[in-house]
């Protein structure tokens, strides 16, 4: 069964700073890969996605992730934070074999709290 | 612009009663969800709707019923609510039918509910 795994619950950093927030897979089909974004009393909304093609994607808000299939990891990256990035992000994926396997996993989220 | 739509945004019950969240997107979405969201425990697929007419359990179905009213509108009911169902509920849509391999999830911003 497809799990997701994000290694840190907490990151503080300091603005300006870059970050990583870390996101493993497990997995033994191809896998659909997600990062959502959740600010405080809101919704999630999609940052990026990996579907297939190049291992880098670009996603909103100048973050990206780098899908590395031999590490089954996705990790989030941004080279220099604002205070306007604190929000909890979540990873997600979806292997892409049929059954149960094809809905949505979460991981638990990882709560990035930019200091000044 | 409206997207997606949940009402109430709080509730509190006491033990034992019932009640349905409410949840319609405007999106013209094939499919749609309810998860559950905890802390350290990401979200949890309760329920899902493929497609209008179809409805199907997740991950943590137990003391939950849903119905696909129509193609707007998927409704998550409480029969006899419990303290363990104390939770924040997102309701969450996408367009392909079938699930959506590779769709954007659009949340609502959720319903808290405190049971007692």
């Amino acid at each position: 069964a497809q799990s997701v795994t994000q290694l840190d619950s907490q990151v503080p950093v300091f603005e300006e700073a870059p970050v990583e927030l870390r996101c493993n897979y497990s997995s033994s089909v191809s896998v659909y890969l997600f990062w959502y974004v959740q600010y405080p009393n809101q919704g999630l909304q999609l940052l990026l996605k990996y579907l297939s093609g190049s291992t880098l994607v670009k996603g909103i808000n100048g973050f990206e992730a780098e899908f590395n299939k031999s590490q089954t990891s996705f990790h989030l990256r941004k080279p220099s934070v604002h205070i306007s990035d604190t929000a909890e992000y979540f990873c997600a994926g979806r292997g892409i074999s049929s059954g149960s396997a094809r809905q949505l996993t979460f991981g638990s989220g990882t709560q990035l709290t930019v200091l000044p | 612009n409206a997207g997606v739509t949940q009402t109430p945004k709080f509730q509190v019950l006491k033990t034992g009663q019932s009640m349905t969240l409410q949840c319609a997107q405007d999106m013209n979405h094939n499919s749609m969800y309810w998860y559950r969201q905890d802390p350290g425990m990401g979200l949890r697929l309760i329920y899902y709707s493929a497609s209008e007419g179809t409805t199907d359990k997740g991950e943590v179905p137990n003391g939950y019923n849903v119905s696909r009213l129509n193609k707007r509108e998927f409704s998550l009911r409480l029969e006899s609510a419990a303290p363990s169902q104390t939770s924040v509920y997102f309701c969450a849509s996408t367009i392909l039918a079938g699930g959506s391999l590779a769709g954007e999830l659009f949340f609502g911003e959720g319903s808290r509910l405190t049971v007692l």
